[in-house]
């Protein structure tokens, strides 16, 4: 495995489950993000994490709750969802913050459908 | 706050030919960084080419060039010799030299090569 893997690709979900996404990076970085992204809107950030602690939570509701138990997985686990959040959801990992030039290398991403 | 503007939702180039994609941004900084993402379907974003601010000289990567346009808020790639493989969203962003772990993403445009 290389690279920054997501799974699952694709999620349905009803608005009372409770559900989770899961990133992986193999590239030795220490900062990971969550990024949703909705048609016709800029990528909104959601979640920043630099060497397992949170740096950044975007003003994010609370049903999206991260959980990043070492520098290589990050979890986004979903409860009681509404259909705007349907979307795609982007992990992604950086090299690490401190002189970081912007460089993101992102997975593929969760395609999420909330009924 | 930054912004940064794609007016254009879709464009597209027959191959071999040139194409330029327009960004423009708001900022009231006078250091930081832009760049141009590549979105493939359903394949990974990934960093096309990155311009500093303070760097007068317009950053080139193989076909992909930008025309930096600093006092006129200006950013624009522009790909030569399209191919196939060039068909993607394209996405552009900026990042403060402020420490922020935030990279400010356009909406993107969609970019069409023809056989």
């Amino acid at each position: 495995e290389t690279g920054v893997t997501q799974t699952p690709r694709h999620l349905v979900m009803g608005m009372t489950n409770k559900k989770s996404l899961k990133c992986e990076q193999h590239l030795g970085h220490n900062a990971m993000y969550w990024y949703k992204q909705s048609a016709k809107k800029p990528l909104e950030l959601m979640f920043v994490y630099s060497l397992e602690e949170r740096v950044e939570n975007n003003s994010v509701p609370s049903r999206f709750s991260p959980e990043c138990p070492n520098s290589s997985h990050l979890f986004l686990h979903l409860h009681t969802l509404q259909p705007e959040d349907s979307a795609l959801y982007l992990c992604a990992s950086s090299q690490g913050l401190a002189g970081w030039t912007g460089e993101l290398f992102f997975g593929e991403g969760s395609r999420l459908t909330v009924l | 706050a930054q912004t940064v503007t794609q007016s254009q939702p879709e464009m597209s180039v027959q191959e071999a030919e040139t194409v330029t994609l327009s960004c423009t941004y708001d900022t009231s900084e006078s250091d930081y960084y832009l760049f141009w993402y590549k979105q493939p379907p359903s394949r990974q974003m990934i960093l096309v080419i990155r311009q500093e601010a303070y760097k007068q000289q317009n950053a080139t990567e193989n076909r992909f060039s930008v025309n930096f346009q600093k006092a006129a808020k200006s950013f624009s790639l522009k790909i030569s010799d399209s191919q196939l493989g060039d068909a993607a969203m394209y996405f552009c962003a900026y990042r403060s030299f402020d420490g922020s772990e935030k990279l400010v993403f356009g909406k993107g445009m969609k970019l069409t090569v023809n056989p």
